[in-house]
């Protein structure tokens, strides 16, 4: 069983440029959920999905869309990248929504916006 | 937002005990995770906390005082590859989980 998985692993990004982080659970969980980590500020919340067809906005949502076709993929959209959303992604997935539910998180992606 | 605090770093000796101070304020709590993330890898989890007191796991226990806004993760018999950092994550009523900056701990032989 694979999990989480994510692509690309990295990605150097031209400012300007259209970038969709891939994410794909195999678990066969109803949430999903992508955050950014930034060394000193810990894991944020971009956007989360509880259950597929649904998406919501976490705490830092601006300059990125989600969308949640079926139970398994979830990508991440940057519609036109910024220096400031070089960072690390992960993504995460846990069985029922409500946050009391264990999250799995996926390997990362580690996002460079040049 | 929810404000959580946690040490920035700790190191201890292998063989020790090492306890990781967490506490929060927050709105509508609802438990409290401990999750531990190697260097270059994703969050794993350790454990859940919703009702006050001590819960144990093997070289691993959490504490939370629900009544303090406090939480600490103990552990114990260090080793070396437990040098990590460990992220305290609050969980509340509107179904979203909020991380610590989390502590990098040291383990030196």
């Amino acid at each position: 069983i694979a999990g989480i998985t994510q692509a690309p692993t990295s990605q150097i990004l031209a400012a300007g440029r259209r970038m969709t982080l891939r994410c794909t659970q195999d678990m066969r969980h109803n949430a999903m959920y992508w955050y950014r980590q930034d060394l000193g500020l810990g894991l944020r919340l971009i956007h989360y999905s509880n259950t597929a067809g649904t998406t919501g906005k976490g705490e830092v949502p601006d300059g990125y869309s989600v969308s949640r076709a079926n139970t398994d993929d979830f990508p991440l959209t940057l519609a036109s990248a910024v220096p400031s959303q070089t960072s690390v992604y992960f993504c995460a997935s846990s069985d029922q929504a409500g946050g009391a539910d264990t999250q799995y998180f996926g390997p990362g992606t580690r996002l460079t916006v040049l | 937002g929810q404000n959580i605090d946690q040490p920035t770093e700790m190191t201890a000796t292998e063989g020790a005990i090492v306890q990781i101070n967490c506490t929060y304020q927050t709105s509508g709590f609802n438990g409290l995770f401990w999750y531990q993330q190697h260097a270059g890898e994703a969050p794993t989890f350790l454990s859940y906390n919703v009702l006050d007191g001590l819960e144990e796991k093997g070289r691993f226990s959490s504490f939370l005082s629900r009544s303090k806004g406090y939480s600490y993760l103990l552990l114990k018999e260090l080793q070396m590859k437990d040098s990590a950092s460990y992220l305290c994550a609050v969980t509340t009523n509107d179904y979203k989980l909020s991380f610590g900056a989390g502590t990098t701990v040291t383990v030196r032989a």
